[in-house]
């Protein structure tokens, strides 16, 4: 069966430092790939979608970037974080089209 | 116009009522329709696929209206465990690229 890891759970970071979150699938090959963010008491953003190694879809413009550097592999990154950063970071997977998306157990990320 | 937009909530209701609730959206070329539920701090976990001829699962029941572009959820039998975050997600026709409502909030009370 197919499962997804995503980590850490909870991160604080200070304004200006970097970010690295990964996220990998397993069980599955070619995945669609997705990052999420939820920030307090809001709906879910959309802020990546990847069909591919290498290919990436930013959905809004933002401080932060995304890899994908291996097939089962995403990753979230940002250079220098923003207080407006912080929020539930949520990486997800699916088939290809028209099937759900299964998500990991998402980050708490707290910028201070 | 958003993409997805449900009504916040929240939806106060005692045990064992009906309680329905729905989703509309805005491109007419959507593909697929999901709902999923969401507790607090927690990840969403999806709760049912909609299909285009309407599906039940338990006391959950689906539909999908393409005509007026919106789902819904209706939940029977309303259980204390039933309170959750209940969030629409759509396809919004460019692959699967899957996009959410802001969720409706539900408080079942005994």
């Amino acid at each position: 069966s197919q499962t997804i890891h995503q980590w850490p759970a909870t991160l604080v970071q200070p304004v200006g430092s970097p970010l690295s979150l990964e996220c990998t699938v397993e069980g599955t090959s070619n995945p669609n790939l997705y990052w999420y963010r939820q920030a307090a008491g809001r709906g879910l953003q959309l802020l990546f979608y990847s069909v591919g190694i290498g290919q990436i879809s930013s959905e809004v413009p933002q401080n932060l970037s995304a890899s994908r550097p291996q097939d089962r592999q995403f990753i979230l990154s940002s250079k220098k974080l923003l207080l407006s950063d912080s929020g539930f970071y949520l990486c997800a997977w699916s088939l290809q089209d028209n099937s759900p998306l299964h998500f990991g157990n998402g980050t708490r990320l707290t910028v201070t | 116009r958003k993409e997805v937009e449900q009504d916040p909530g929240p939806f106060n209701v005692p045990e064992g009522a009906t309680v329905a609730f729905n989703c509309t959206y805005s491109n007419s070329a959507s593909q697929s329709f999901f709902w999923y539920r969401q507790d607090c701090r927690k990840e969403p976990k999806l709760l049912m696929s909609v299909y285009s001829s309407g599906n039940e699962d338990g006391r959950f029941t689906a539909q999908l209206n393409r005509a007026s572009q919106y789902i819904s959820l209706l939940i029977r039998d309303s259980k204390l465990s039933d309170s959750a975050t209940y969030l629409c997600v759509v396809n919004i026709g460019e692959g699967n690229k899957l996009v959410f409502g802001a969720g409706t909030i539900l408080r079942v009370k005994s």
